[in-house]
């Protein structure tokens, strides 16, 4: 099994171009997450979709847009990018959600995005 | 301020030597806490998970712990590896939403 793949791994825009960050899962998982990560911090929620046909903002939603294609799938758009949103992404999918105990969430590879 | 507290920031240890990283929490009301593992350029992968009725939980070399009253756990490695070199971050999750709050993570150096 593929796990939670991301595309790209690696890209790098100029300042108010826009890109969209892919993310799909094998799992059959209701839950999937977006994060980014920074030095020095922990990863930080960006946007997350409790289950298909819904999405809510995460800590750090300003400048993102994300949408739920199916349950497989979770994308992430940047529509004017800018240097502040150079990190690294990860996408996360969970099987139903943190509420039921026990459950793990399972992360992709990342996607590291520079922004000049 | 960050929910999750971890420490130390950084350590180097000798290969076949222990080591216990902390993580404390304010996280309220809890539901669960777990461990990571980060490989440099790879994502985050579970170690342990542990509910608020558990206080010990194992993986192999890696022994999590946790004290639900103090608001803290630990996870120690047993006889290190060059493979453990990595940055272990503590989660814990809310039990009322779906989100996890994220320590910032220890990074471990083994050396040989």
């Amino acid at each position: 099994n593929a796990g939670v793949t991301q595309t790209p791994k690696f890209q790098v825009l100029k300042t108010g171009q826009s890109m969209t960050l892919q993310c799909a899962q094998d799992m059959n998982h209701n839950s999937m997450y977006w994060y980014r990560q920074d030095p020095g911090m922990g990863l930080r929620l960006i946007y997350y979709s409790a289950s298909e046909g819904t999405t809510d903002k995460g800590e750090v939603p300003n400048g993102y847009n994300v949408s739920r294609l199916n349950k497989r799938e979770f994308s992430l758009r940047l529509e004017s990018a800018a240097p502040s949103q150079t990190s690294v992404y990860f996408c996360a999918s969970s099987p139903r959600g943190d509420r039921v105990i026990g459950t793990e969430a399972f992360f992709g590879q990342g996607t590291r995005l520079t922004v000049v | 301020k960050n929910q999750v507290e971890q420490s130390p920031q950084s350590l180097i240890i000798l290969e076949g030597k222990n080591c216990t990283l902390q993580c404390n929490y304010t996280v309220s009301p809890f539901s669960n806490l777990r461990w990571y593992k980060q490989d440099t350029g790879r994502g985050p992968v579970s170690l342990t998970i542990m509910t608020f009725s558990e206080n010990t939980k194992s993986n192999g070399r890696y022994t999590a712990t946790l004290d639900a009253d103090t608001k803290q756990s630990s996870l120690h490695i047993t006889a290190s590896q060059l493979s453990d070199s990595a940055s272990y971050i503590c989660v814990v999750s809310f039990a009322n939403d779906y989100k996890l709050s994220f320590g910032a993570g220890t990074t471990v150096t083994v050396r040989a």
